[in-house]
């Protein structure tokens, strides 16, 4: 398997575009994860879904994210509209189970807003 | 205010010493606890899964030891290579997602 894949790996935009971050989990794996990291609060939980439906969204920042996971292998991070302070590496995770097993991460997508 | 607590934030080791810092959790209700390796520009990888207390896991010269009673579980690395330079994340199982620590991030001077 060719691991978490990650779909853009750099995106720059302007203030107020939509922008919609991509991921491929490991195939088999049920649970897939949505991290955001930053230098003030580290790597932080945005959403999760199991099956391919949303657990816990508690961690999205506001109404302008959302996230999508059409199929197991597909899911999809929206932000509309962006602004400079969205600016981070946000980061796709995926694993066989949550909790007792390893989250195996992609490369993260490096987001700039301008 | 974080579930996982690790210390140091930070240390400088010398190429060819050993070091060790420590992650503490919640003693209660406890289910796992896992060690992440995060260099910079890449992504965190996993190190351990720890579900046993007493339980001691190595891979290379790296190795981890687990404290569930009392919450806390060490990181050792020994003989510190450069390419061990990398920040240390440990996470706790909470509400069926993980609790990520701010790290400890290791330098390796040569």
């Amino acid at each position: 398997d060719a691991g978490v894949i990650q779909s853009p790996r750099h995106e720059v935009t302007e203030m107020g575009q939509e922008v919609t971050l991509r991921c491929k989990p490991i195939s088999g794996h049920d649970y897939l994860f949505w991290y955001r990291q930053t230098m003030m609060r580290g790597l932080e939980l945005l959403i999760y879904f199991n099956n391919n439906v949303p657990i816990d969204d508690s961690g999205m920042p506001e109404d302008r994210f959302s996230a999508k996971m059409p199929n197991a292998s597909f899911s999809t991070l929206k932000i509309q509209p962006s602004e400079p302070r969205d600016s981070a590496v946000y980061f796709c995770a995926s694993s066989l189970r949550t909790g007792e097993d390893e989250q195996y991460f992609g490369p993260g997508t490096r987001l700039t807003v301008t | 205010i974080l579930n996982v607590e690790q210390s140091p934030q930070s240390l400088h080791v010398q190429e060819g010493d050993s070091t060790n810092f420590t992650c503490s959790f919640p003693s209660s209700n406890f289910y796992a606890l896992h060690w992440y390796r995060w260099e910079t520009a890449k992504s965190p990888e996993a190190l351990f899964v720890m579900t046993l207390n007493g339980d001691e896991k190595k891979k290379g010269r790296i190795s981890a030891t687990l404290n569930t009673k009392e919450g806390y579980s060490y990181l050792y690395i020994k003989g510190s290579q450069p390419e061990d330079s990398a920040t240390y994340l440990c996470a706790h199982p909470l509400d069926y997602k993980l609790s990520f620590g701010a790290g400890t991030t290791v330098t390796v001077r040569a």
